[in-house]
């Protein structure tokens, strides 16, 4: 594809169910992100990918919140238990490198979660 | 990484040129800044990207003076469709560690 793409668009679900939310970065790009984002708020960085690793996961707000990318390319962001204040639109971004000059990142659409 | 200081908002005139500055005083040798854009319901975009002196592309200009404490992101002839939030970042991402940290930006509205 010609850009990041994000699956599902909207998610809702109940206090305490488990959600995963999907990202396809663009190929080609080694370096991943993940960021949530509240209504008026910039986004908050979660944690980064470099290849299949977690490079930097100090924005995971707490051991409820997990991501993996086995395979350097796909990532899926796991949430256990969720609650209320999950609630938010989750963005994933991709870049070629993560470094500058040139670590522009590009941005998926983001996956709209409700915690009802 | 650097914090930066961005104004909350700005308001202007479709066909003006608009001059949002971004403060980052404690800004590091490696550091690069970065403006990004964000329409309501997308995610950001990338708008330029540079260390010193000034850069310039299709869409936008960046001037950063010697000391580099602070930088200017100009947007020439404005119109509706650049109402928006623009953000400010700087970084390294690498040494200085790999988190991005968007802050606040800068909502700008354009009015007709």
């Amino acid at each position: 594809g010609a850009g990041v793409s994000q699956t599902p668009s909207n998610k809702v679900t109940e206090k305490g169910k488990y959600v995963e939310l999907r990202c396809d970065p663009i190929s080609g790009h080694t370096a991943l992100y993940w960021y949530r984002q509240s209504l008026g708020q910039g986004p908050e960085f979660l944690i980064y990918f470099q290849g299949t690793g977690a490079a930097d996961d100090s924005g995971l707000p707490n051991d409820r919140f997990f991501a993996v990318r086995p395979e350097g390319s796909v990532s899926t962001l796991k949430i256990q238990r969720t609650e209320r204040g999950d609630s938010a639109v989750y963005l994933c971004a991709s870049s070629f490198r993560p470094s500058p000059p040139h670590n522009e990142q590009f941005f998926g659409p983001g996956t709209r979660l409700t915690v009802l | 990484l650097a914090k930066t200081t961005q104004p909350i908002s700005m308001d202007s005139y479709e066909g003006q040129e608009v001059n949002i500055t971004c403060s980052h005083n404690n800004i590091a040798t490696n550091d690069y800044i970065t403006w990004y854009q964000q329409f309501p319901s997308q995610g950001p975009r990338f708008i330029i990207q540079g260390y010193k002196t000034k850069v310039t592309n299709e869409v936008a200009s960046l001037f950063i003076p010697a000391d580099r404490k602070s930088s200017t992101l100009s947007l020439p002839r404005v119109s509706l469709s650049d109402t928006a939030v623009y953000y400010c970042l700087v970084g390294d991402w690498g040494t200085g560690g790999f988190k991005t940290i968007f802050g606040a930006g800068t909502r700008l509205f354009v009015k007709a």
